[in-house]
């Protein structure tokens, strides 16, 4: 298995609303990360969990909050966000968080907050 | 961070034509990764390369790294509509935050 798995593929929400994206991967991996895309614009990112830990935290507004329950599953948890917030989260995993490693992506989940 | 920067930012060809993509840093950089995003889909490797000078094929791509490590092209022989999508090349940083150029939407119109 050399996929990772993103769901819901695509989420609507309000700004009052709470809610989750879910990323998983059964590759061993023991880095996991966050980025997010806006159309036709380079991904950025957002967080890096390493070991389960969380490593770098791009300054993201705490409006995201990351969750990793285990070397699988990596969360994205979401309240009181913004329209601005509307974009492709993308979550990766690499086989370490070693300089330069591979990444394997998801194919993403396409947000829109109204 | 160190800025890449790549051009063109759009590329719109025919099919069977060729193209080559740049990425460009002011400084040098140990490794660059070459990855390209499908509509819809997460980006997928392509390519790393380590050793300045360093040319990769993969089928009708080429890869080169510059002598001096701070650029780097990407060349596609005989486009076909396939290969339309967004071109992003990456530089890993410390902790390997994996850091992406501009990148260079590609359309191949058969």
């Amino acid at each position: 298995d050399t996929e990772v798995t993103q769901t819901p593929k695509h989420l609507v929400m309000g700004m009052t609303n709470k809610k989750s994206l879910k990323c998983e991967q059964h590759m061993g991996h023991r880095a996991m990360y966050w980025y997010k895309q806006k159309a036709k614009k380079p991904p950025e990112l957002m967080f890096v969990y390493s070991y389960e830990k969380l490593s770098i935290n791009e300054s993201v507004p705490s409006r995201f909050s990351p969750e990793c329950p285990n070397s699988s599953l990596l969360n994205l948890h979401l309240h009181a966000l913004q329209p601005e917030d509307s974009a492709l989260y993308l979550c990766a995993s690499s086989p370490t968080p070693a300089y330069n490693e591979k990444l394997f992506f998801g194919s993403g989940t396409q947000l829109s907050v109204l | 961070t160190q800025l890449l920067e790549q051009s063109p930012q759009f590329l719109s060809i025919q099919e069977g034509e060729n193209l080559t993509v740049y990425c460009n840093s002011s400084s040098v950089f140990s490794s660059l990764q070459w990855y390209r995003q499908e509509p819809g889909e997460g980006p997928v490797l392509l390519v790393t390369v380590v050793t300045g000078g360093e040319v990769k094929k993969l089928k009708r791509l080429t890869f080169q790294f510059g002598d001096a490590r701070k650029d780097s092209s990407l060349h596609i022989t005989a486009a076909q509509p396939g290969d339309t999508g967004l071109y992003l090349c990456a530089r890993g940083e410390y902790g390997n935050k994996l850091v992406f150029g501009a990148g260079t939407i590609l359309r191949v119109k058969s």
